[in-house]
């Protein structure tokens, strides 16, 4: 298996534009993690799926950030608008077992 | 609430020493993982632990459960080994919330 593919691998926007980010998970995997990285805050969760249902979405910050999973191959972290405070590394992860997975992640610049 | 952490925040190494890296977690854990982020960013599993020890080649770890702490064994360090160590806890019945460390930041020298 490929891993936990995401993309962009960098991304530079705008502030006030919309910014999506992708994630495909391993394949036979029931769960899937947003995670934002940043230097002040280290690594939180923002949001985790089970079976393509969001279960606990109290880390997104504000309203400004939603987290759709249509099927089990696919999500999608998406900001609008963006503001230059959202700049981060994003990471998506997956898991089956406890034990989970991390994808390379997407840098956001929101300038 | 609940409380992962680690230490020493940096360790600076000379090519060929030994290290030992801490977890300290605050309550019994589900999930127990290990990480390595190199220069890159990229998130590298390295241990799935809740309790017991494991190796993998220059690499083993221990988790004591019932003293609710973890240590990482680094031999033989190369330059390859640099970055950020971290390590994530999992609580109660669910897959849910890995709460990461601030993780470890190693330089090895050569």
């Amino acid at each position: 298996d490929a891993g936990v593919i995401q993309s962009p691998r960098h991304e530079v926007t705008e502030m006030g534009q919309e910014v999506t980010l992708r994630c495909k998970p391993i394949s036979g995997h029931d769960y899937l993690f947003w995670y934002r990285q940043t230097m002040m805050r280290g690594l939180e969760l923002l949001i985790y799926f089970n079976n393509n249902v969001p279960i606990d979405d109290s880390g997104m910050p504000e309203d400004r950030f939603s987290a759709k999973m249509p099927n089990a191959s696919f999500s999608t972290l998406k900001i609008q608008p963006s503001e230059p405070r959202d700049s981060a590394v994003y990471f998506c992860a997956s898991s089956v077992t406890p034990e989970a997975f991390f994808g390379q992640g997407t840098r956001l610049t929101v300038v | 609430g609940i409380q992962v952490e680690q230490s020493p925040p940096d360790l600076i190494l000379q090519e060929g020493a030994n290290s030992t890296l801490r977890c300290n977690f605050s309550d019994s854990v589900n999930n127990l993982q290990w990480f390595h982020q190199n220069p890159w960013g990229q998130l590298i599993n390295l241990f799935y632990i809740p309790s017991g020890t494991k190796q993998n080649g220059r690499l083993s770890a221990t988790t004591v459960a019932t003293e609710r702490y973890s240590l990482l064994y680094i031999s033989s360090s190369q330059t390859t080994d640099s970055g950020v160590y971290f390590c994530a806890a999992n609580y109660g019945g669910s897959q849910g919330n890995l709460i990461f460390g601030k993780g470890t930041k190693l330089s090895v020298k050569p």
